[in-house]
Parts: structure tokens; sequence; C-alpha cells
């Protein structure tokens, strides 16, 4: 099975542009999840999604905004960037269908944003 | 206080050695665990999981979980210099909130 695809791999913007970044989860996998990975913070929950609706949100701006559709692929939008903005952005898809149930997150390769 | 606590490193070892990576939790709604590795400017693979108390064992990987004192630990044994990366715990609400906690990750330098 082909793992979790992410594109763009590096993208280089500048404060105020806004981002869309994509992920395709592993084949037969519903659920996604976004996350947020920076050296000081470290890796913190952005949202997660199910069969195209939100499921779950951490505790990020508005600015902050995604959507999956019907194939399961999810984009995750960033409006307004700012420089702590940059950080790699990365993909998890699970196949757990129930909430509530274990899964276990398998990651992509992530995007790595700079905001200049 | 962060809910999950990871000493940073970096832990350097020589090739060999078993390295012992822990974590410590503060909320015992935390029911199911996970270890991820993760290579420079790669995303994190995932190692192991468990949900029980106790040691569960892969290879060279062994994950234990003591619940009653908020601890889980990562155990490799035979290090190898290509398990140089960082280790990061992770841990999951059962139900509720399904997102994943990491601790902030143990980089690990298996020296040849």
């Amino acid at each position: 099975k082909a793992g979790v695809t992410q594109t763009p791999r590096y993208l280089i913007k500048t404060r105020g542009q806004q981002v869309t970044l994509s992920c395709s989860p592993i084949s037969g996998h519903r659920s996604v999840s976004w996350y947020q990975q920076t050296p000081g913070q470290g890796l913190q929950f952005l949202f997660e999604y199910f069969s195209e609706t939100q499921r779950n949100k951490g505790n990020f701006p508005g600015r902050f905004s995604g959507r999956q559709f019907s194939n399961s692929r999810s984009e995750m939008n960033v409006s307004t960037l700012e420089l702590g903005d940059s950080a790699l952005y990365l993909c998890a898809s699970s196949s757990t269908e129930k909430r509530g149930s274990t899964d276990t997150q398998y990651f992509g390769p992530g995007t790595r944003l700079t905001v200049l | 206080q962060k809910e999950v606590e990871q000493d940073p490193g970096p832990l350097s070892v020589p090739e060999g050695a078993i390295v012992s990576l822990n974590c410590t939790y503060s909320n015992s709604a935390f029911q199911y665990f996970m270890w991820y590795r993760q290579y420079s400017r790669k995303g994190p693979e995932l190692l192991m999981y468990t949900y029980s108390s106790g040691n569960k064992e892969d290879g060279r990987f062994t994950a234990q979980v003591d619940k009653s004192s908020k601890y889980i630990s990562l155990f490799i044994r035979d290090s190898q210099p290509s398990d140089s990366a960082t280790y990061l715990c992770a841990m999951i609400f059962l139900t509720g909130r399904r997102a994943l906690t990491f601790g902030s990750g143990t980089r690990l330098q298996v020296q040849p």
C-alpha cells in the first residue's frame, strides 16, 4: 500500500499571503488529521476530518482551516500568514471509523512552510 | 506543565548499547500509547503502539507502560547507527478528543 502523500513538500511564502496544503491518505483510510511541528512547540494537533466532516479541532486561530473531499483527500489552508506559521505541517491518516475507538495514525513526510 | 514530558536529550550511546527512552504523563485519561521515530526532515514513523500496562516486544524494540505511575518507556537493544533519530512518545484518549498528544521528542545518536 502506498503511504500518506503530501504536496508540496516545500513552500516559501511571505507574510499576509495564504497557502493551501494537500494530503492524500492511505487507501481505505477515512480519517485525516493535521499537525504542526515547530522546534519550540513540538507536534501540535490542528484538526481531524472524517467523512468530509471536521470531527476534532485543536487550539489554533481561525486562520487555520481545512476540508476533506469525498475521496478522503484533505486540504488545509492558512490565511494571512505570519512569521510564526513557519513549520513542518504533517498529515496523518487512520482507518478507524468509530469515534472513540483506538486507532493508529500514519504520517506523511510533511510540507515544510517558510514564511518570510 | 505539559501533559506529556519527555527528556529532549541529546542522548549519545555507542553501537550495541541498550537505549532507554522515557515519557511521563499527567492525565490518566490517556489509554493508548505510541512511539514514533522521526529522521531529520522526514515525517514520524510509527514504531510501536500499546494499550495495556506491561511490556510489548517487537524485534529489538520493547515498549513498556506503567499506568499506575503514568510512565512509558521504549527500550532499544543492540542499537545501531541507523537508529539515530528523534523518538517521540504519543498518547491518545480512548473516547472523546482523538488527537495525539506528543512528547517533545528525544534525539538519539548511536556512535559507530
